[in-house]
């Protein structure tokens, strides 16, 4: 199938720096990346839509200027954290779509960032 | 909206029995359903699918298969391992979505 990378897989920053995850898609184009936040023990939470070189769309509740989406290409998209605090430690994972083979419906998935800010 | 409705675990289970992880869902029109394993410390991976009623996912000895009737896509597996000990998400994309709809997850512990 195909294959979604991420870097870096384990980050532990200060609080108050910035963040950079990278995910890419190895191959295969994609128009369309997803961004998600798993919290332990529980679901993902899809925090934004990131389109090849339009702006990201962000679901209810994200904040925008805090999380910075940029999909400069059609196998890389970013996500940056802005001001990192405790509370954004979490893990990252991003997924890509349209799948290979006329698949639409198939997400692939990153093997995620783990983050910690101190 | 669309939902998805796992049941809640830790399943924990004897290497080589019967696994059997309940599904149920709520959507309009007809869904695509996935099931989805994350090991611990990785990401999600697709484990396996159904595009339409009574079409049967397969992969790595895990089967589910599309119920329309109860709007069911139990995962099931013959004999555990493990190497199975994960956790397992249930999912659906529908209106040609690429975004699914995840259940909460269960957990799969499964001891020598």
């Amino acid at each position: 199938g195909a294959v979604v990378s991420q870097h870096p897989s384990r980050v532990i920053c200060k609080s108050g720096t910035s963040v950079k995850i990278e995910c890419r898609s190895l191959d295969f184009q994609a128009t369309t990346m997803f961004w998600y936040r798993q919290f332990p023990k529980k679901s993902l939470m899809l925090m934004a839509t990131s389109n090849e070189g339009s702006k990201a769309t962000y679901e209810q509740g994200v904040e925008k200027d805090k999380f910075l989406i940029n999909h400069a290409s059609l196998t890389l998209s970013t996500l940056t954290v802005t001001s990192a605090h405790p509370e954004d430690s979490s893990f990252y994972i991003c997924s890509a779509g349209p799948g290979a083979g006329g698949q639409k419906e198939t997400q692939y998935f990153g093997p995620g960032t783990r983050l910690l800010v101190l | 909206g669309d939902s998805v409705t796992q049941m809640e675990g830790p399943v924990t289970l004897s290497e080589e029995a019967f696994l059997t992880i309940n599904c149920t869902y709520t959507a309009t029109g007809y869904p695509s359903l996935f099931w989805y394993v994350q090991y611990p410390g990785e990401g999600l991976q697709l484990l396996l699918k159904a595009t339409k009623a009574d079409d049967k996912g397969s992969n790595k000895g895990f089967e589910a298969t599309y119920r329309k009737e109860t709007t069911s896509f139990h995962l099931e597996k013959g004999s555990v391992q493990v190497s199975d000990s994960a956790v397992y998400f249930c999912a659906l994309a529908s209106g040609g979505s690429y975004i699914p709809t995840f259940g909460r997850g269960t957990s799969l512990i499964v001891h020598p």
